[in-house]
């Protein structure tokens, strides 16, 4: 089992704001990243720290945390924006990485 | 461009080691981050197997650890991965990646994926 844990599915309307969740103690003493992941390739980060995106990933995608909580928002979901998302953080001891269990997101 | 590369076998016996090696170019291996290898059995999620430094230090899944070695080659600018004993448990697309080692580490660039199957 995952320390850390996300909603398996998630849908949202094409051009409307869906917000992905990450819950883990860790969360409240490290931040989470966020990886997309298509069917076939390979994951690519799209958030890191606070809030960062790196060079290439559009600025619909932010990022925050409360509490034990960690979120990834998409603001206007696009068609190609359709993929299994992970949130990665520290395990509760603070040494070794950890991924949640993904949420498959869907665009309708 | 930092790129990476899985190469090793796609088929592994039972009870046999599974060998993988990364090659990275575009990056020196030695100049700094870290380098880990994360696993993702097909239609699952990701795995974090382990990390290892350009100086040999790592850092491994504890529910792995009895069975995986993760070392480093500066000279070929490769790091390997071997996991011993494997079961049909260990198939998997194993992805290596580069490890950017913040309070948050992240992985920043990611190989494309290699299956590793185990059967008999």
């Amino acid at each position: 089992s995952s320390e850390l844990t996300q909603d398996p599915a998630v849908s949202v309307a094409l051009g409307q704001t869906v917000r992905i969740t990450c819950q883990g103690d860790s969360l409240r003493s490290y931040y989470a990243s966020w990886y997309q992941q298509k069917p076939g390739q390979a994951p690519v980060l799209v958030i890191y720290g606070k809030n960062n995106r790196p060079s290439g990933i559009p600025d619909r995608f932010s990022g925050s945390t409360s509490g034990n909580t960690a979120s990834m928002t998409i603001t206007g979901a696009q068609a190609e924006d359709e993929a299994d998302y992970y949130c990665k953080s520290r395990d509760s001891s603070g040494n070794l990485m950890v991924f949640g269990g993904g949420t498959k997101l869907t665009v309708l | 461009q930092v790129q990476l590369q899985e190469s090793g076998p796609g088929l592994v016996k039972p009870s046999e080691t599974l060998s993988l090696t990364c090659t990275v170019s575009g990056y020196s291996i030695s100049s700094a981050y870290y380098w880990g290898w994360i696993r993702q059995p097909p239609g699952k999620g990701l795995e974090w197997i382990g990390n290892i430094y350009h100086s040999g230090n790592t850092f491994y899944n504890p529910s792995l650890k009895s069975r995986i070695t993760i070392s480093v080659d500066t000279s070929k600018n490769q790091f390997s991965l071997k996991l011993s004993s494997v079961t049909v448990a260990d198939t998997a697309v194993y992805y290596c990646a580069r490890v950017v080692a913040t309070i948050a580490p992240y992985f920043d660039y990611w190989g494309q994926g290699t299956l590793v199957s185990v059967s008999s």
